[in-house]
């Protein structure tokens, strides 16, 4: 089975500008939740969504914002980017047998310039 | 409020030693711990994972332990080996429930560092 996929892998962008991350999770998987790793706040929670609809979200002002397609692929967007959006963005899936596990793809690098 | 915690930035053992990596959590709602391992610029990849039936869970190398009582969780790598040195993350979450497989949130990591 191929496991999570993210694209881009980098992007660099721009004070104000907005940006769409993608995300495939594994097939079958109709879980996909999105996470934020910087240095100073470690990995943190951005949203989950199951069956196209969102249904967990952490703490994070309105300018991110997620959607979930039919397929279970996943996009998150984040608007007027800040300097401090940059960071690892990360995707993870969900939906096997062990209904707890979350595998997580290889990451989106942002950089906000 | 960190609910999810990390005492230990980093860890040095010897290769063919035990590493002993430990969480403790603040939280009683959580009742499924999962550790991952790290590295840099990449996604975490999971090792293992224990819910809170249990006491103990082993995969290979690999064993977690975890004190309900205590809120803390262990993960003991016997024999540690070079390729381990990485990022080592606990999390943890609540339950399934059907239609949400839950937030996980994450403790600060610990460094892992096997010398050969």
């Amino acid at each position: 089975k191929a496991g999570v996929t993210q694209t881009p892998r980098y992007l660099i962008k721009t004070r104000g500008q907005q940006v769409t991350l993608s995300c495939s999770p594994i097939s079958g998987h109709r879980s996909v939740s999105w996470y934020q790793q910087t240095p100073g706040q470690g990995l943190q929670f951005l949203f989950e969504y199951f069956s196209e609809t969102q249904r967990n979200k952490g703490n994070f002002p309105g300018r991110f914002s997620g959607r979930q397609f039919s397929n279970s692929r996943s996009e998150m967007n984040v608007s007027t980017l800040e300097l401090g959006d940059s960071a690892l963005y990360l995707c993870a899936s969900a939906g096997g047998l062990a209904a707890n596990e979350q595998f997580f793809g290889p990451g989106t690098r942002l950089t906000v310039l | 409020d960190q609910q999810v915690k990390q005492n230990s930035p980093s860890l040095s053992v010897q290769e063919g030693r035990i590493s002993i990596l430990n969480c403790d959590y603040t939280n009683s709602m959580f009742d499924y711990f999962l550790w991952y391992k790290k590295y840099p610029a990449e996604g975490p990849t999971f090792l293992i994972s224990i819910s809170s039936i249990k006491d103990k869970n082993e995969d290979g190398r690999f064993t977690v332990f975890l004190n309900k009582s205590a809120k803390h969780l262990s993960l003991h790598i016997v024999p540690s080996q070079p390729g381990d040195s990485a990022v080592y993350f606990c999390a943890a979450s609540a339950q399934y429930s059907g239609t949400s497989y839950g937030k996980l949130t994450f403790g600060q990591g610990t460094i892992l560092t096997v010398h050969p």
